[in-house]
């Protein structure tokens, strides 16, 4: 029973280009939330995703960040012109339903670096 | 202040013994309260739920003070393996994003 997916592991970029991470729910999860955990920080949510739909977004930078859940595919995470300061950890997680004591389970995460 | 705060440690110390973290929270509408453990900035991995009645899972105690807005956990008999970054979280009313906090390192020595 495969866990949440992501790819890839680790990214590399120069600055201005674009970043494409990936996340496939574990089976049987409809719900899909990103975090971004900056070096010597805590991971701080960014956006919560049910097929096709944005829930909440409150936690996305208001620019070059975007995130789509397709009816089929992966979840993905896209940052446009990316900066020295997108680089991080970013880790997707997944649940069945929202609710009390649901607790949502981590891919291995996506280590982004700008050159 | 922060939404959720934890003394970022590091706790060193000796295997066997017995050590306790502690946490607290601002949002006193908070519903759901959880403890992940991450190694070496790896993923975060469930621990346990934390409930107000409390819960053991083998050596490992989570409680909850709603009161207090306070959360604990408890490592009994600590090994090795128990070295890691223990991160106490919170969810909000609709059980969607988690807010953590930054983490206590704790290291177990021989």
């Amino acid at each position: 029973n495969a866990g949440v997916m992501q790819n890839p592991r680790h990214l590399v970029r120069r600055r201005g280009q674009e970043a494409r991470l990936r996340c496939s729910p574990m089976k049987g999860h409809s719900h899909v939330y990103w975090y971004r955990q900056l070096p010597e920080e805590g991971l701080k949510f960014m956006v919560y995703l049910q097929k096709e739909n944005i829930i909440d977004e409150s936690g996305m930078p208001k620019e070059r960040f975007s995130a789509e859940f397709p009816k089929e595919g992966p979840s993905i995470l896209r940052i446009q012109q990316v900066v020295r300061g997108d680089s991080a950890a970013y880790f997707c997680a997944s649940s069945p339903i929202t609710g009390d004591n649901q607790p949502q389970h981590f891919g291995d995460g996506t280590r982004l670096s700008i050159l | 202040r922060k939404e959720v705060e934890q003394d970022p440690g590091p706790f060193n110390v000796p295997e066997g013994a017995t050590v306790a973290f502690n946490c607290t929270y601002s949002n006193s509408a908070s519903q759901s309260f959880f403890w992940y453990r991450q190694d070496c900035r790896k993923e975060p991995k469930l621990l346990m739920s934390v409930y107000s009645s409390g819960n053991e899972d083998g050596r490992f105690t989570a409680q909850l003070n709603r009161a207090s807005q306070y959360i604990s956990l408890l490592i009994r008999d600590s090994k090795l393996s128990d070295s890691a970054t223990y991160l106490c979280v919170v969810v909000g009313w609709g059980g969607n994003k988690l807010t953590f906090g930054t983490g206590t390192q704790l290291k177990v020595e021989l």
